[in-house]
């Protein structure tokens, strides 16, 4: 297992059209985590799966974040209508079902920028 | 709102020199307390995931310490090296049974060859 993927590294988008990230976990781990990190921040809570279930999401969600986990597997981050705020660094991360006691794997991220 | 904190914000430091740095969080509703290390285009790494109060862990020259009453941990960095550059972030989980990690702004560490 290579660890957890994201898709694309890299994605400049403009201001208005709609983005879709794929983070693949680790494929033993059932919980799966999206954060997001701004400058000078560190990463924030946006929402997170455990299996195909999505069990918590983040008041920084608006209406045109979305997020899925078909199958428990893979999952995807659509921003629709993007503005220029949403320019962030995308992280996802995979855990085992007691992550908080055993830690997170990150993947490398994926960073957006609106224009 | 849970408040983590990291200090000093950046750091440089000589090769071979020995560091620390800190995070301090709620010292109620403790759940666990993990420090990552973060290169530059990498993906954050799990250095330590400390649950109990009085934990001290290690990992080769790294190593850290909690204290869940007073609400702080220590990181540090013994004989630093040009490969400890990296960015440490520390990341609160509470007892509510959300998972939901609450990080520091981080502390950027610079090693001057």
């Amino acid at each position: 297992d290579t660890g957890v993927s994201q898709d694309p590294r890299h994605k400049i988008t403009k201001r208005g059209q709609n983005v879709t990230f794929r983070c693949d976990p680790i494929s033993e781990h059932n919980r799966l985590y999206w954060y997001r990190q701004t400058l000078g921040q560190g990463p924030e809570f946006l929402t997170y799966f455990q299996n195909e279930a999505q069990l918590e999401k983040s008041r920084l969600l608006s209406d045109r974040f979305s997020a899925e986990r078909p199958k428990g597997s893979f999952s995807t981050l659509e921003i629709q209508r993007t503005e220029q705020g949403d320019s962030a660094m995308y992280l996802c991360a995979s855990s085992r079902k007691d992550g908080g006691a055993g830690g997170y794997t990150f993947g490398s991220g994926t960073r957006l920028t609106v224009v | 709102i849970l408040n983590v904190e990291q200090s000093p914000q950046s750091l440089h430091v000589q090769e071979g020199d020995s560091t620390n740095f800190t995070c301090s969080f709620p010292s109620s509703n403790f759940y666990a307390l993990h420090w990552y290390r973060w290169e530059t285009a990498k993906s954050p790494e799990a250095l330590f995931v400390m649950t109990l109060n009085g934990d001290e862990k290690k990992k080769g020259r790294i190593s850290a310490t909690l204290n869940t009453k007073e609400g702080y941990s220590y990181l540090y960095i013994k004989g630093s090296q040009p490969e400890d550059s990296a960015t440490y972030l520390c990341a609160f989980l509470s007892n509510f049974g959300n998972e939901k990690l609450t990080f520091g702004t981080g502390t950027r560490l610079t090693i001057i060859p």
